[in-house]
């Protein structure tokens, strides 16, 4: 199957840095990717769509500008936390679909973000 | 937002036991898919049930959808105890955007060998 890879796959920042979580797929294109973030012991909530060549689309509730998302090139998506603080900690995932329906969704291994 | 609805939310069995866990949601849907995650790691893809199917079968896993009730769920037969992980249900909406998916909160699952 489709391989999604993420890096780095854990990073730890002092409050008010910025951190870049990159996405990448690694053997088909992605004109789409997704980010969600999951909190310990909770569900995935969907943070953006990025979009290849147009500007990402946000959730309801998410920051654009602080959680500023780049889709470079049809194989890697950029998330970008910007002044992060404590409670930014989390598990960030990418995914991008694969081709035609029914729209099985391929996963990165996720990127643990620990913010001091 | 989360759309769906799981339970239980822990499930603790033996070996060789069946483990069912169950799925609602709100909107209509295109499909629904169960992923199971690993603690601290990425979700693997498990079953696929499109919206006009009542069952499907993929090995030990059993999928039902119930698209009256807005309810699936998931059997996972003769346990083992690598199946320990957290189990997630999402659904496509129906006309959403492309490959866009809600999860539901999940069921956490631990088989004692």
């Amino acid at each position: 199957g489709a391989v999604v890879s993420q890096h780095p796959s854990r990073v730890i920042c002092k409050s008010g840095t910025s951190v870049k979580i990159e996405c990448r797929s690694l053997d088909f294109q992605a004109t789409t990717m997704f980010w969600y973030r999951q909190f310990p012991k909770q569900s995935l909530m969907l943070m953006a769509t990025s979009n290849e060549g147009s500007k990402a689309t946000y959730e309801q509730g998410v920051e654009k500008d602080k959680f500023l998302i780049n889709h470079a090139s049809l194989t890697l998506s950029t998330l970008t936390v910007t002044s992060a603080h404590p409670e930014d900690s989390s598990f960030y995932i990418c995914s991008a679909p694969g081709q035609g329906a029914p729209y099985e969704q391929y996963f990165g291994p996720g990127t643990r973000l620990t913010v001091t | 937002s989360q759309q769906g609805e799981e339970d239980p939310q822990a499930l603790s069995i033996q070996e060789g036991e069946n483990a069912t866990m169950n799925c609602s949601y709100k909107t209509s849907i295109n499909n629904l898919q169960w992923y199971r995650q690993n603690s601290g790691r990425g979700l693997v893809h498990l079953i696929l049930i499109r919206s006009n199917e009542r069952e499907k079968h993929s090995g030990r896993l059993r999928v039902t959808l119930d698209t009256s009730k807005k309810s699936s769920s998931l059997l996972i037969t003769a346990s083992r105890a690598a199946d320990t992980a957290s189990y997630f249900c999402a659904t496509l909406a129906g006309g959403t955007s492309y490959g866009k998916l809600t999860f539901g909160q999940g069921t956490i699952l631990t088989v004692h060998p």
